[in-house]
């Protein structure tokens, strides 16, 4: 299964748009990049995902780098309710999540 | 949206005891379900995955015969824990998918189980 690699940790202003990456250098073209954040003592909650073209939903944007390789998930306006921690996936043919550590994103008031 | 609901939410008892927890699909027909653990501070460790009416698949290190799980149902999946000791004590979330393996996975809100 193919790896992601992401910050330990962020920051953002409340009001403020968040931008996560997340580094997928090794991603092969079935895969599909998931995006989940995880409150504390909750399980994780889906947010976003996409394949190719870019994507919006009512939580989030995700833009996907031209090769792949790479994709940001777009808070436009951090609240403090965003706080937890946002986890990229990559969901092959095996369909298995593997989770990584993640980026816990702090939003400060 | 889909959701999974996960019971108990919170469980305490004595080692040597034997645990189950439910995770049920409330609004879709889950012909996979994915159990995990979680300890503090760590990321989220796949445990095993069920598909309805056949055995799970346990990841390597997962002991089959300690964690049991039991898929019955498009609708219901089980875990339980035997004989639980301390280091047992984790959390556990499940999730479920249906049919489309490209669509998203739905989590439960997961169990802490606490052994003493």
């Amino acid at each position: 299964d193919a790896k992601t690699t992401q910050p330990n940790s962020m920051e953002s202003n409340e009001e403020e748009p968040v931008h996560l990456p997340c580094n997928h250098s090794t991603i092969s073209g079935t895969d599909y990049i998931h995006w989940y954040r995880q409150l504390p003592s909750q399980g994780p909650e889906y947010v976003i995902h996409g394949l190719t073209s870019n994507v919006n939903n009512r939580m989030a944007s995700l833009a996907i780098a031209e090769d792949r390789k790479s994709s940001t998930l777009i808070l436009h306006r951090a609240t403090l309710r965003d706080a937890a921690v946002y986890y990229c996936i990559l969901i092959s043919g095996t369909y298995k999540y593997i989770f990584g550590t993640g980026t816990r994103l702090k939003v400060l008031a | 949206g889909a959701v999974v609901s996960q019971h108990p939410s919170r469980v305490i008892c004595k080692s040597g005891t034997s645990v189950k927890i439910e995770c049920r699909s409330l609004d879709f027909q889950a012909t996979t379900m994915f159990w995990y653990r979680q300890f503090p501070k760590q990321s989220l460790m796949l445990m095993a995955t069920s598909n309805e009416g056949s055995k799970a698949t346990y990841e390597q290190g997962v002991e089959k015969d300690k964690f049991l799980i039991n898929h019955a149902s498009l609708t219901l999946s089980t875990l339980t824990v035997t004989s639980a000791h301390p280091e047992d004590s984790s959390f556990y979330i499940c999730s479920a998918r249906g049919r489309n393996s490209n669509q998203p996975q739905h989590f439960g809100d997961g169990t802490r189980l606490s052994i003493l």
